[in-house]
């Protein structure tokens, strides 16, 4: 069964500190994609990046990276200088091969980061 | 432009009401998807529509009635709904599988409240 596990209900850090938020994943497929979005409390889902299961490479975009290892199983998130904006819950996500060319998104629990300033 | 537009923002409604929700892309997306987020809990799937037909209903009570009249609009139909059912309904679209690009792109909700 495929499962993606974020342990961190909820992190408290002040501004400028660095966090990196966990994510473990499950799955039997040999072709997945790995997804991590952000949920700020306005509501809406906003898409930060998805990875595939043959490219292990980290990335790194501005602020935040991403550390991927099939071999733990994880994908990790690092947020650099965190910023009061940052503050939001945040999803991995595993996606699951669907029916008629569709893909099912497994959402993790999501991680409450709370950045004080 | 990668938005999706959902309304009405927010919803009341008593349990004997007939509303719908209303999304729409403009991205060329062919996957569209209605998920249901109850406070403090991660998005549920509800409904997949692929090339405009339904691919996957994930054992929604049939009080909940998805419609895609066109490749850009999805609808949600509500009647009859339940206190419980009080929830962020989102609603997202994607490339279909196949293409590198399938990462779901998702509306700002509508927030329901069932009375």
């Amino acid at each position: 069964a495929q499962k993606v596990t974020q342990a961190q209900t909820e992190i408290s850090v002040v501004e400028k500190e660095d966090v990196t938020l966990d994510c473990v994943y499950e799955t039997r497929d040999t072709t997945y994609y790995l997804f991590w979005y952000k949920q700020p409390p306005s509501g809406e889902l906003v898409f930060l990046i998805r990875r595939n299961s043959f490219d292990e490479q980290n990335e790194i975009s501005g602020r935040y990276s991403w550390n991927f290892q099939k071999s733990t199983s994880s994908f990790n998130f690092t947020i650099t200088a965190s910023q009061v904006v940052d503050s939001a819950v945040y999803f991995c996500a595993l996606s699951e091969a669907g029916a008629y060319n569709t893909d099912k998104l497994i959402f993790g629990t999501g991680t409450r980061l709370q950045v004080f300033p | 432009d990668t938005e999706v537009t959902q309304t009405p923002k927010h919803l009341v409604m008593g349990m004997t009401n007939k509303k719908s929700l209303k999304c729409e892309q403009h991205m060329g997306h062919r996957a569209m998807y209605w998920y249901k987020q109850k406070a403090k809990k991660p998005p549920e799937l509800m409904f997949v529509y692929s090339y405009e037909k339904l691919s996957i209903n994930e054992s929604v009570p049939s009080r909940f009635s998805p419609e895609c009249p066109n490749s850009s609009l999805l609808n949600l139909h509500l009647h009859a709904l339940q206190p419980e059912d009080s929830a962020l309904y989102l609603c997202a679209s994607s490339q279909a599988r196949g293409s590198s690009y399938n990462e779901q792109f998702f509306g700002p909700g509508t927030r329901l409240t069932v009375l």
